[in-house]
């Protein structure tokens, strides 16, 4: 069973569409992540979830829309993609609060392409 | 705002040779991480380490933070061809985990 799973792994779409990517952790974590690569490789948090409740929120334009059903899923919607979206963007779990000492368990990652 | 910068950007080196990985940064951190991402997959945790001076062995790799808990090396002896990877060194504290831009590592056969 995979630990922390996002779907889609790729996702290729238009600018000024609007996409979702689903992630689901079966580890009991309390806190789940959304980051995002860019071209560069650097790792850059966006949102943060514990116990469902919002913990993170960086600079992030408001087409990106978190939500946590529950705490084993955070989903991330964007709305009217533009061509700097492009990225890979990974879902994470830890047990605890955020920046701790916990370990960070990632999804495989889901590569955005705007075109 | 925490920053850290990690060097080399990039690496290529023959196998069975050593390199050295650093991280620093100008704050203070409570904890550091060292993760290894390979192409296609998230990062997966290596070591964590949280007292300044601390070092760590993971067979080949040995980490070190630094006395200050500002900085933190990774030291690779003898690499193989199945340490290449990018190299992410990420800080605790706070309420968020801050990653180094990573480096870069491919070990040639």
């Amino acid at each position: 069973d995979t630990a922390v799973s996002q779907t889609p792994k790729y996702l290729v779409t238009q600018m000024g569409n609007d996409k979702s990517i689903k992630c689901e952790q079966n580890l009991g974590h309390d806190t789940m992540y959304w980051y995002k690569q860019d071209s560069k490789k650097f790792l850059k948090i966006m949102f943060s979830y514990n116990n469902k409740e919002l913990i993170i929120n960086e600079t992030v334009p408001n087409r990106f829309s978190p939500k946590s059903p529950d705490k084993a899923h955070l989903n991330l919607h964007i709305n009217s993609l533009e061509l700097g979206d492009s990225a890979v963007y990974f879902c994470a779990s830890s047990q605890g609060t955020p920046g701790g000492t916990g370990e960070l368990f990632f999804g495989e990652g889901s590569r955005l392409t705007v075109l | 705002t925490q920053l850290l910068e990690q060097s080399p950007q990039f690496l290529s080196i023959q196998e069975g040779e050593n390199l050295t990985v650093y991280c620093n940064s100008s704050s203070v951190f409570s904890s550091l991480q060292w993760y290894r991402q390979e192409p296609g997959e998230g990062p997966v945790l290596l070591v964590t380490v949280v007292t300044g001076g601390e070092v760590k062995k993971l067979k080949r790799l040995t980490f070190q933070f630094g006395d200050a808990r500002k900085d933190s090396s990774l030291h690779i002896t003898a690499a193989q061809p199945g340490d290449t990877g990018l190299y992410l060194c990420a800080g605790g504290g706070g309420n968020k985990l801050v990653f180094g831009a990573g480096t870069i590592l491919r070990v040639k056969s």
